[in-house]
C-alpha cells in the first residue's frame, strides 16, 4: 500500500525556519518525481515545489523561491522541504504528493503556523 | 503561468442529481488535466487524470471529458459521500496550477 507521511510542522515565528519531512513507503520511491503542495486555512490548493527522481531538476513557486529548498534521500525513501524566512502567508497545511498522472497519492498533510 | 478557471465556485444539489463542474485553461494543456476531491480536514484524492481516465478504485459515477482548454467533471448520480470540494489541476507545465475549487453542498 502506498503511504506518504508528512511530519515537522508546527508553530514558528515570522522569520523562522522549519524542515518538513515526507516518509514514503509501499512503492519504489527513487523512481517517482515528487511535489509539495500547500493549502492555507479555508483556501484552495497551491503547488509549492517539484523535484525529479535524481534531484537534477527542481522547480519552485515564485512565492517561495529563494526561501524554500526541496530535497530527497532516495536511500531512505524521504522527501524534505526546508523552509526559511517564514512569513505569515506561509501558514498552511503542507502535503507531499507523488507526481504520477498529476498527483495520484497524497500524504495527510502537516500544519505549519507562522505567527508571533 | 497557465490560469485555471473553475465554475461554479459552489453548487447545491440533491441526492441522485447529475452534477457538472467545468474547468477552463488559459492555454492548451494537451489533456494534462486532473480532478481531485477533497473532504474537510482530509487530503485531496485523485479522481481523474489525463482529462478522462479514472483513477484505480474510483467509482464509475465520476467521469471526465474535454480537450484543449475546456474540461468537465460529471458525477452521474450524487450520493451523500460525494458532498465535498472538487479541484481541477493542469500538469502540462510548471508551475502546476489549480482551479479555485467547487464546493458541492446538499440542497
Amino acid at each position: 500500500e502506498v503511504q506518504l507521511v508528512e511530519s515537522g510542522g508546527g508553530l514558528v515565528q515570522p522569520g523562522g525556519s522549519l524542515r518538513l519531512s515526507c516518509a514514503a513507503s509501499g512503492f519504489t520511491f527513487s523512481t517517482y518525481r515528487m511535489n509539495w503542495v500547500r493549502q492555507a486555512p479555508g483556501k484552495g490548493l497551491e503547488w509549492v515545489s517539484y523535484i525529479s527522481t535524481g534531484s537534477t531538476t527542481i522547480y519552485y513557486a515564485d512565492s517561495v523561491k529563494g526561501r524554500f529548498t526541496i530535497s530527497r534521500d532516495n536511500a531512505n525513501n524521504s522527501l524534505y522541504l526546508q523552509m526559511n524566512s517564514l512569513r505569515d502567508e506561509d501558514t498552511a497545511v503542507y502535503y507531499c504528493a507523488r507526481d504520477y498522472s498529476g498527483g495520484d497519492y497524497w500524504g495527510q498533510g502537516t500544519l505549519v503556523t507562522v505567527s508571533s | 503561468d497557465i490560469q485555471m478557471t473553475q465554475s461554479p465556485s459552489s453548487l447545491s444539489a440533491s441526492v441522485g442529481d447529475r452534477v457538472t463542474i467545468t474547468c477552463r485553461a488559459s492555454q492548451d494543456i494537451n489533456n494534462y488535466l486532473a480532478w481531485f476531491q477533497q473532504k474537510p480536514g482530509k487530503a485531496p484524492k485523485s479522481l481523474i487524470y489525463a482529462a478522462s481516465s479514472l483513477q484505480s478504485g474510483v467509482p464509475s459515477k465520476f467521469s471526465g471529458s474535454g480537450s484543449g482548454t475546456d474540461f468537465t467533471l460529471t458525477i452521474s448520480s450524487l450520493q451523500p459521500e460525494d458532498f465535498a470540494t472538487y479541484y481541477c489541476q493542469q500538469y502540462n507545465s510548471y508551475p502546476r496550477t489549480f482551479g479555485g475549487g467547487t464546493k458541492v453542498e446538499i440542497k
